[in-house]
């Protein structure tokens, strides 16, 4: 079976420019969850999508959306890039119930000079 | 704002010893998840946890979940250096099923 599929898996953009994510979760689950993880952090919350509605939103700024669609696959956009936002973007899949662990994909390494 | 502190951040021991890693917070969490990390790749899961004083174990690997569902730890018995890597420990918000996330211990197991 599949895993969590990310693409691209690398990234390079410059600041101001526009950048969209893309994951398809593991058949069957419909949660899909995004996270941005610094070097040396642990990763940070920034959406949960379940059947296709907005379940949570981290503390991100606006230039951050996400959304997904009905073949539960999910797109994280970040427009007007800072050289900040320049980290790893995972994304994980659930069945989506309490406890459901998330099944991670390698995720984006994505660059902004 | 919701804190889930992991101790200690890194740990380098002989194999053949024992650890445990801590999470702890003042925060009451649905579930706890323990995750294993490799450089650049996603978290891989170990285990969950849901109810409170409940103990899981995965081979070497013992896992608790505190009686107030607000702490956690991982033992691990007689490390071997297959155990190096990452480990990340992520509470599930009660609200809204958001992961928290530690900060990570990073352990090295010496041959």
């Amino acid at each position: 079976d599949a895993g969590v599929t990310q693409s691209p898996t690398h990234l390079i953009k410059t600041r101001g420019q526009q950048v969209t994510l893309r994951c398809s979760p593991i058949s069957g689950h419909k949660s899909v969850s995004w996270y941005q993880q610094v070097l040396g952090q642990g990763p940070q919350f920034i959406f949960q999508y379940y059947e296709k509605e907005e379940r949570g939103r981290g503390n991100f700024p606006d230039r951050f959306s996400a959304r997904q669609f009905p073949n539960y696959s999910s797109e994280l956009n970040v427009n007007a890039l800072l050289l900040g936002d320049s980290a790893l973007y995972l994304c994980a899949s659930s069945l989506g119930g309490t406890g459901d662990g998330y099944t991670f994909g390698s995720g984006t390494r994505l660059t902004v000079v | 704002t919701q804190l889930l502190e992991q101790s200690p951040q890194f740990l380098s021991i002989q194999e053949g010893e024992n650890l445990t890693v801590y999470c702890n917070s003042s925060s009451v969490f649905s579930s706890l998840q323990w995750y294993r990390q490799e450089p650049g790749e996603g978290p891989v899961l170990l285990v969950t946890v849901v109810t409170g004083g409940e103990v899981k174990k995965l081979k070497r690997l013992t896992f608790q979940f505190g009686d107030a569902r607000k702490d956690s730890s991982l033992h691990i018995t007689a490390a071997q250096p297959g155990d190096t890597g990452l480990y990340l420990c992520a509470g599930e918000r009660v609200s809204n099923y958001q992961l928290i996330w530690g900060a990570g211990t990073k352990l090295i197991i010496k041959p």
